[in-house]
């Protein structure tokens, strides 16, 4: 079955400086997601990016389709952008969201 | 506002018992997921449905029921507790099933199985 491994589990940061997350699939994704889950909390779409650079605020995330690899940068990581973030991917006509363990960020003063 | 709410927030239950987790979505979605979060891990799917009155086994379906009676309304029902099922259980609807508008999720459900 599909497979979505992240990396790394965890990260700390310091106020001020990028985090760079990464995210591998195991077969081709038809559609790529980053998610957010604060601690203890729901989760909330970040990007939606299958393919190519999308830009939203401070995150990046960049899919390289044909190597089963997306990443996720953090530019300027504030103490608000603690939490788990995630990838999630569907692969071919299958309808459901794999996801990866998560990359636990915790930004510090 | 879309949005998905999920009852009860947090629930004790027996070994052996029955639990009911509901969902009730206002977002006019089609779909409609239940997963499973373990510490430290992503989400695993159990079930979904993308109509009403029908059901579709997910990657973790074991030990689980589900129930779509209306468009509006997902349940997630175990028979039978049991104390593997302790778990965050997390709901979620999006309009159609290709992800590329992402599903909503409700704040999910703390499960504790004694």
């Amino acid at each position: 079955g599909q497979q979505v491994q992240q990396s790394p589990a965890s990260l700390v940061l310091q106020e001020g400086e990028n985090a760079e997350l990464q995210c591998n699939f195991s077969s081709t994704a038809t559609q790529l997601q980053w998610f957010y889950q604060r601690p203890g909390g729901s989760l909330v779409s970040l990007l939606y990016n299958p393919s190519g650079t999308k830009h939203t605020g401070r995150l990046t995330s960049t899919t390289v389709t044909k190597e089963r690899r997306s990443s996720l940068h953090i530019s300027s990581s504030q103490i608000t952008d603690s939490g788990t973030y995630f990838c999630a991917m569907v692969g071919g006509s299958n309808y459901k969201l794999t996801f990866g363990k998560g990359t636990l960020l915790t930004v510090t003063p | 506002e879309a949005a998905v709410t999920q009852s009860p927030r947090s629930k004790v239950a027996v070994t052996g018992g029955k639990v009911t987790l509901s969902c009730h979505q206002t977002n006019n979605h089609d779909y409609m997921y239940w997963y499973r979060q373990d510490t430290g891990h992503g989400l695993r799917l159990i079930h979904y449905s993308y109509v009403a009155d029908s059901t579709e086994k997910g990657d973790i379906p074991d030990g689980y029921k589900a129930s779509r009676p209306s468009q509006e309304n997902f349940s997630l029902i175990l028979e039978l507790a049991s104390l593997s099922q302790t778990a965050v259980y997390f709901c979620a609807s999006s309009e159609t099933g290709r992800h590329n508008q992402a599903p909503l999720f409700g704040e999910g459900t703390r499960l504790s199985v004694l």
